[in-house]
């Protein structure tokens, strides 16, 4: 069984800070991981991936990733946090193979002080 | 490319009636697509996973005979909130399997009064 698991359901940082959101995953296979963004009353839009490939991923918009699979982490970065990055995101697993589903964490709340 | 549609994107319906919301992939085939409900300021959960040419699959605790699913094509597939009631009010999300990836459509804001 996979499952991933995400630290705080809201995390608070100043315009221009570091943002940094954590996941950790459980996995019984080498897993394929995302991070997605969803803002008030839309779908999610796809930040980043990990398929296997370089373990630092970068992403749009700024963010980056990096998996390390002593710590089973996939802890999502941005330099600089903008207004804009004010959302949900939300950490997910899945084994890759072709039409499997995907596990979604419980979600972070970012919010970004003026 | 890869972009998933939903209509309606909001419905308002009446305790009893039956709703029909519309997943289309605009630019790529789906053999899966899979359906997600949302309730607020929760994660998503996986309802059913539906394959095109069979039987949807549903996840433990989803009603089949509420939630009905059909995959009529290789762009479009269907749930159908049957004698809907206001506890099944929610946001409903499908996404469109390509490869390890999927899509995910704008969402479809169900209100059941």
């Amino acid at each position: 069984a996979q499952s991933v698991t995400q630290l705080g359901s809201h995390v608070s940082v100043s315009e221009g800070a570091l943002v940094l959101l954590r996941c950790n995953y459980s996995s019984s296979v080498p897993p394929y991981l995302f991070w997605y963004v969803q803002y008030p009353n839309q779908g999610l839009q796809l930040l980043l991936k990990y398929t296997s490939a370089a373990t630092l991923v970068k992403g749009i918009n700024g963010f980056e990733a990096e998996f390390k699979k002593s710590e089973t982490s996939f802890h999502l970065t941005k330099p600089s946090a903008h207004m804009s990055d004010a959302a949900e995101y939300f950490c997910a697993v899945s084994v890759g193979n072709r039409d499997d589903k995907i596990i979604f964490g419980k979600g972070t709340r970012l919010h970004i002080l003026p | 490319g890869a972009v998933v549609s939903q209509h309606p994107s909001r419905v308002i319906c009446k305790s009893g009636t039956s709703v029909k919301i519309e997943c289309r992939s605009l630019d790529f085939q789906a053999t899966t697509m899979f359906w997600y409900r949302q309730f607020p300021k929760k994660s998503l959960m996986l309802m059913a996973t539906s394959n095109e040419g069979s039987k949807a699959t549903y996840e433990q605790g989803v009603e089949k005979d509420k939630f009905l699913i059909n995959h009529a094509s290789l762009t479009l597939s269907t749930l159908t909130v049957t004698s809907a009631h206001p506890e099944d009010s929610s946001f409903y999300i499908c996404s469109a399997a390509r490869g390890p990836e999927q899509y995910f459509g704008p969402g479809t804001r169900l209100t059941v009064t």
